[in-house]
């Protein structure tokens, strides 16, 4: 079965860091591209960030330089570290496969794990 | 950055109506447009890629078109499992993405 599943997720306090994780089964993730979408409590989705299968990390400006791509090949895993959270980062964070056959469109989803960043 | 306002933000219907959501482009793109359905608490669902392609499996009362800059989304006879949160992407400058606000399509 094809599938994403998120973890990492929790309470952190502002200015602290956390590292989620996005396990794929049932395709190579390092083939695609791979990007983490997020959704403020109440809020329309936000791309933050994609890794595509040669290597290269694009980031929303909210996030650039604070939140960084990985995968481990190895383990068909991504990474998202990030650092100097703020309020703002609060969000249920989705990894999603992003399929050029499908212009673009984000055709596989995890079930997302919830960040809550405050003191 | 190119923005997509998505309208309306929310609608209410009856089973068996029509609904037209709309997304519009803050400069015109190629018809990389896609459609989401999400449901509360759950992961969004791709309905519909490149404006108006059928993501196979969804049914075919789901229909996408558009060109430019303004792009719909239509449900015909709309039904129980339909009422759910919309939202258009765009992915002209792909491999970003950028969402719509999102409509909310409510029992009336």
């Amino acid at each position: 079965e094809v599938q994403l599943v998120e973890s990492g997720g929790g309470l952190v306090q502002p200015g602290g860091s956390l590292r989620l994780s996005c396990a794929a089964s049932g395709f190579t993730l390092s083939s695609n591209y791979m990007s983490w979408v997020r959704q403020a409590p109440g809020k329309g989705l936000e791309w933050v960030s994609v890794l595509s299968a040669g290597g290269t990390t694009i980031s929303a400006d909210s996030v650039k330089d604070r939140f960084t791509l990985s995968r481990d090949n190895s383990k068909n895993t991504l990474y998202l570290q990030m650092n100097s959270l703020n309020a703002e980062d609060t969000a249920v964070y989705y990894c999603a496969r992003a399929l050029v056959e499908f212009s673009g469109g984000f055709d596989i989803w995890g079930q997302g794990t919830v960040v809550t960043v405050s003191s | 950055d190119i923005q997509m306002t998505q309208s309306p933000s929310s609608v209410s219907a009856s089973v068996g109506d029509s609904v037209t959501i709309t997304c519009r482009a803050s400069q015109g793109i190629n018809n990389w447009v896609a459609w989401y359905q999400q449901k509360p608490g759950k992961a969004p669902k791709l309905l519909i890629y490149a404006a108006s392609s059928l993501l196979s499996g969804v049914p075919s009362r789901f229909s996408g078109s558009g060109s430019g800059t303004d792009f719909t989304l239509t449900i015909s006879s709309l039904q129980p499992e339909d009422f759910a949160t919309y939202l258009c992407q765009q992915a002209n400058t792909f491999p970003r993405g950028t969402f719509g606000g999102g409509t909310k399509v409510q029992i009336k």
